[in-house]
Order: C-alpha cells, then sequence, then structure tokens
C-alpha cells in the first residue's frame, strides 16, 4: 500500500535555485494539497487541487506554483528559492466520492524535508 | 476568519498517566472537528473525528467530545504509553465554501516516559 508518496525526502538548495517536488497518490483521489510545516505553526496550506487540470491557492501560495497535469501527481515547484522557504512540505490526498466528510479525511506523504542556504 | 486554538506543548508524562490536549475552535456554523495525529519521521494521519454536536470520536484509547457550547474539542487518554509520544494537531473542516479545506491548530508535542 503506496498510498501518499513524495520525492525528494531531504533537499538543500542554493537562494536563486529551482525544484520541484512530487507528490503521487495511488488512491484515485480527486483533492490534492500542498502544505509547508514550520515549527510553532502548525501545517499552513500552500495549494490546492480538487481535480486534474484545476488549482487554487491556499493560506501561503507567495513563491509557489504547482501543476496537476495527471490525476495521481500534483507537483509543487519553487522557481526562485528563499531561505524563508526552508521547511517540511507535506503533500495530502483526500476523496469526493461518498458523504461530504469523506473530502476532509487527509492522507499524508511522509514530508520532503527542504533547507534553503 | 475560521481557527483552532491548540494548548501550547510540549507535553511530558509518564506511562500510564491521564493525557489530556485543551482545543478551542472558531468558525461559523457547524464545523466538522478532526485530530490527527504525527509520529517521528512520518506525516500526519486521522486519529478521530466528529461531525456535529455532542458526536464522540474515538480510536486507539483517545476520546474527543464536540462541544458546541464551549466551541471545544479536547483530546483524552485514561493511560498513555510510551508509543503514543507525537505530535497532535487538532484540525476543522469549515461549514460554509472550501469544505474540501482543513485549518490546523498549531500542534501539541506529546513525550511519554516509562
Amino acid at each position: 500500500n503506496a498510498g501518499v508518496t513524495q520525492t525528494p525526502k531531504f533537499r538543500v538548495l542554493k537562494t536563486g535555485q529551482s525544484m520541484t517536488l512530487l507528490c503521487a497518490q495511488d488512491m484515485n483521489h480527486e483533492y490534492m494539497y500542498w502544505y509547508r510545516q514550520d515549527p510553532g505553526m502548525g501545517l499552513r496550506l500552500i495549494h490546492y487541487s480538487v481535480g486534474e487540470g484545476t488549482t487554487a491557492k491556499g493560506e501561503v501560495p507567495d513563491g509557489y506554483n504547482v501543476s496537476r497535469l495527471k490525476k495521481q501527481n500534483f507537483l509543487l515547484g519553487l522557481e526562485s528559492a528563499a531561505p524563508s522557504q526552508t521547511s517540511v512540505y507535506f503533500c495530502a490526498s483526500s476523496y469526493t466520492s461518498g458523504t461530504p466528510l469523506a473530502k476532509n479525511i487527509q492522507y499524508f506523504g511522509a514530508g520532503t524535508r527542504l533547507s534553503v542556504l | 476568519g475560521d481557527s483552532v486554538t491548540q494548548m501550547e506543548g510540549p507535553v511530558t508524562l509518564s506511562e500510564e498517566a491521564f493525557l489530556t490536549i485543551n482545543c478551542t475552535y472558531t468558525a461559523t456554523g457547524y464545523p466538522s472537528l478532526f485530530w490527527y495525529v504525527q509520529y517521528p519521521g512520518e506525516g500526519l494521519q486521522l486519529l478521530l473525528k466528529a461531525t456535529k454536536a455532542d458526536d464522540k470520536g474515538s480510536n486507539k484509547g483517545f476520546e474527543a467530545t464536540y462541544r458546541k457550547e464551549t466551541t471545544s474539542f479536547h483530546l483524552e487518554k485514561g493511560s498513555v504509553q510510551v508509543s503514543d509520544s507525537a505530535v497532535y494537531f487538532c484540525a476543522l473542516s469549515p461549514t460554509q465554501g472550501g469544505s474540501e479545506k482543513l485549518v490546523f491548530g498549531k500542534g501539541t508535542k506529546l513525550t511519554v516516559n516509562p
């Protein structure tokens, strides 16, 4: 049972570099999310997608872009990394079918720890 | 806007002690409420949930009751184990618009010593 898989697990970037974080889910979920987790801040939503080809901004979208070209994949891009983007990034996915509540039972990946120097 | 406030940690307990982690929320309407748990080095996973007032969610010996009158959803366990050491997040799902999104508290780190 793979569930939600994030790659890479760790990455160190220099300021100004770019990178893409990949999230893949094998549960046929419609909804996918990207969060960042910082000490004392909990989880904050960066961007989310309610279906293939659609994306929307969350609470902290600046400096990030996303794409959902395939239903099972959700990519998070940093075009020009900054030290303020040092964080742990989590991807999650959730159902659409069943009760409305099922949308909010989110399944998380193990995270990507990113350091920007 | 909608928000969740959790007691600040860290919380350190001895094995078999009683656990309470306080959670209160601010939201319009009738949100759904959740507790997620994050074990070291892992992502979050759903621990329990409640969808309406007076509902009690339970799982793995943990319980939480949806209290509309006090806007609270406190997490309790009668006897903690070392394996319960983790970070616990309270969350809500707003009832108005964007019901696919969750609003998380800042998390409470629990350490249980043998």
